[in-house]
């Protein structure tokens, strides 16, 4: 089974500032699907980032970017120029294709999450 | 908007009530994903349909719980006899059958008295 950790409950950072959140995961599959996702209170989840694990370079997504270790099984979210919009949960989340693996589903396995606050 | 939407929002029930609840997907996505929130944790997930075939369920979708998705359109959630234990958010998501980019709802927030 699949486990993703996101070691950091709570962090803060300044507008305007950069701030990375950690994920790590654990895993025996060499094919899979990284996110990162966003929860701002009270609101619905929306995808931030995706990660092809077959991929070497690093997805980025206007000011979002991830620093994925395969081999450390690392998967980091950098926020640049943080804005009041970004306070939000954050979920690190891992998918097996099933296509690539014969078994299972395409379901998500999401870490405990990750509060960021963004402060004026 | 033709995002996910999801109903009721919010549902107060008292145990031992059955409730029942609604996802409609995006219109041309064939997978559609049931997911569990509690307070401080992480979505996790519950039963998985392709269409009207339920592909997947979880350890933790005990016997009250039963989804359907009938004509691989939208899709119920139905628990029975419910506990406090069952109170969470209730998220659904939609997505196409590939690349695995799963859109989500706004969930449905159920408290049990």
């Amino acid at each position: 089974a699949q486990t993703v950790t996101q070691s950091q409950p709570e962090m803060s950072v300044q507008e305007a500032e950069t701030v990375t959140l950690s994920c790590t995961y654990d895993t025996s599959e060499s094919n899979y699907y990284l996110f990162w996702y966003k929860q701002p209170p009270s609101r619905q989840m929306i995808l931030v980032i995706r990660q092809e694990a077959y991929k070497q370079q690093n997805a980025t997504e206007n000011r979002f970017s991830v620093n994925f270790q395969k081999a450390a099984k690392s998967f980091s979210l950098k926020i640049s120029d943080s804005q009041l919009g970004d306070t939000a949960m954050y979920f690190c989340a891992f998918m097996k294709p099933s296509a690539y693996s014969g078994a299972g589903s395409y379901q998500l396995t999401f870490g405990k999450g990750t509060k960021l606050s963004v402060i004026p | 908007d033709t995002g996910v939407s999801q109903d009721p929002r919010h549902k107060i029930t008292k145990r031992g009530q059955n409730v029942t609840f609604r996802c409609d997907p995006i219109s041309e996505h064939n997978r559609l994903y049931w997911y569990r929130q509690t307070l401080g944790q992480g979505p996790e997930f519950l039963t998985y349909f392709q269409n009207e075939a339920q592909l997947e369920k979880s350890r933790l979708l005990s016997d009250r719980f039963s989804a359907e998705r009938p004509k691989g359109s939208f899709s119920t959630l139905e628990i029975q006899r419910t506990e406090q234990g069952d109170s969470a958010m209730y998220l659904c998501a939609s997505s196409l059958a590939d690349r695995g980019r799963q859109f989500f709802g706004p969930g449905t927030r159920l408290t049990v008295l």
